[in-house]
């Protein structure tokens, strides 16, 4: 059972237009959230992350959305640009989770994200 | 600086062959792990390490045993080799391993086996 859930597998977008890709996650005892920008042939690299205790963090582009109640958040990129198109992964962890001094990250399946020029 | 550095990029394995793939990591991190990726999943934790001689269990241990006998490398082997192994296998570092500090990942490992 997937306790972070990339529900769109693709998404294509316009180069200048906004991209949302959205991650839902169950387990209430999340508390820390990342996206990972993940390129073919090559590993993740990390975007952007969100605390719990916020409901937004923004860093020039790149805009994460928090929502608890709902279990839900969200990754905008504001304007989207061609060397934006990569997989992208959402990630949460928690404190409950933690094994010996290292927390474990959970991951969603991925959104491919097209931006056509 | 090269980062995290994964050998060999490619491997085609027969079931029941063995082999170590190697990661490399120069950021002087602590923390390593090793991920699997598959079509449709995300990426799951195999085994990771909080520091030099230690290793600990992830999400999905069968089939693959760690060691860390140097800080900067992280070492995965499988023994007996089988086609549910078939995966794109990542190594990352982390300088701290609460969590909340990003991931450093190599490039991958692209391993089939038949």
């Amino acid at each position: 059972d997937q306790q972070v859930k990339q529900n769109s597998p693709s998404l294509s977008v316009q180069e200048g237009r906004i991209s949302i890709l959205n991650c839902d996650y169950t387990n209430s005892m999340f508390d820390y959230f990342l996206w990972y920008k993940k390129y073919p042939a090559e590993g993740p690299t990390f975007l952007i992350s969100i605390s719990s205790i916020k409901d937004k963090n923004e860093d020039g582009r790149f805009t994460v959305f928090l929502n608890k109640s709902a279990k839900h958040l969200s990754l905008h990129i504001v304007p989207s640009q061609p060397g934006d198109s990569a997989v992208y992964f959402c990630a949460a962890s928690a404190e409950f989770f933690s094994s010996g001094s290292a927390r474990q990250l959970t991951f969603g399946s991925g959104t491919q994200l097209t931006v056509l020029p | 600086n090269a980062g995290v550095t994964q050998t060999p990029k490619f491997r085609v394995l027969k079931t029941g062959q063995s082999m170590t793939l190697l990661c490399a990591q120069d950021m002087n991190h602590e923390y390593m792990y090793w991920y699997r990726q598959d079509p449709g999943m995300g990426l799951r934790l195999i085994h990771y390490s909080v520091g030099e001689g230690t290793t600990a269990k992830g999400e999905v241990p069968d089939g693959y045993n760690v060691s860390r006998l140097k800080k900067q490398n992280f070492l995965l082997g499988l023994e007996s080799a089988a086609p549910s192994q078939t995966s794109v296998y990542f190594c990352a570092s982390s300088h701290g391993g609460t969590g909340l500090l990003p991931l450093h990942f190599g490039n991958g490992t692209r391993l089939t086996v038949t």
